[in-house]
């Protein structure tokens, strides 16, 4: 059984940008929480995703947003980069409250 | 103030010692808690998961949770090199239990 994955494993942006990042959760798992870790922190709660919607919403602007597809996966995209979004984003799934995390997705930003 | 605050360390112990750690944090609503591992730019891997206050023992891992003190604590016993990573406390509330809340991280050295 797969656990949860991520693509891609890194990406190189521009200030400007837009960037997409993708999750696949674990086999039976329906939610899908979406973290950015900037370096020597801990993971920092961006949104959460049930049956299609965002459901939770943690401290960030509006140029975060994501999407939930009906076969669970799920997409975090970012607009208008900022060199500050350079970090390890995790995705999270969960069919309760113990969320398994995939390795990642290392975003640079120059 | 951290809603959540946790020692960065690094805690270096020898092998075969048994590694302490601990989160302090200020919000009462905290119902749910979870240490999480995580190895040098990989994701965190969930070690154990406890509901409210009490032990929870899974092979060389005691997780306790102290609620009147807002205090929880880890506790490896037999360290193995392979242990050296950083350890994660999370935890959230009933009414946002989707949304984890991350101390800083304590990195741990075992060395042979």
């Amino acid at each position: 059984d797969a656990g949860v994955t991520q693509s891609p494993t890194h990406l190189i942006k521009t200030r400007g940008q837009q960037v997409t990042l993708r999750c696949s959760p674990k086999s039976g798992h329906d939610t899908v929480s979406w973290y950015q870790q900037a370096l020597g922190q801990g993971p920092q709660f961006i949104f959460q995703y049930y049956e299609e919607e965002e459901r939770q919403r943690g401290n960030f602007p509006d140029r975060f947003s994501g999407h939930q597809f009906p076969n669970y996966s799920s997409e975090l995209n970012v607009n208008a980069l900022l060199l500050g979004d350079s970090a390890l984003y995790l995705c999270a799934s969960s069919s309760s409250n113990e969320q398994f995390f995939g390795p990642g997705t290392r975003l640079t930003v120059l | 103030q951290k809603e959540v605050e946790q020692d960065p360390g690094p805690l270096s112990v020898p092998e075969g010692a048994i590694v302490s750690l601990n989160c302090t944090y200020s919000n009462s609503a905290f119902q749910y808690f979870m240490w999480y591992r995580q190895y040098s730019r990989k994701g965190p891997e969930l070690l154990m998961y406890t509901y409210s206050s009490g032990n929870k023992e899974d092979g060389r891992f005691t997780a306790q949770v102290d609620k009147s003190s807002k205090y929880i604590s880890l506790f490896i016993r037999d360290s193995q090199p392979s242990d050296s990573a950083t350890y994660l406390c999370a935890m959230s509330s009933t009414d946002s239990w989707g949304k984890l809340q991350f101390g800083a991280g304590t990195q741990v050295v075992v060395t042979p």
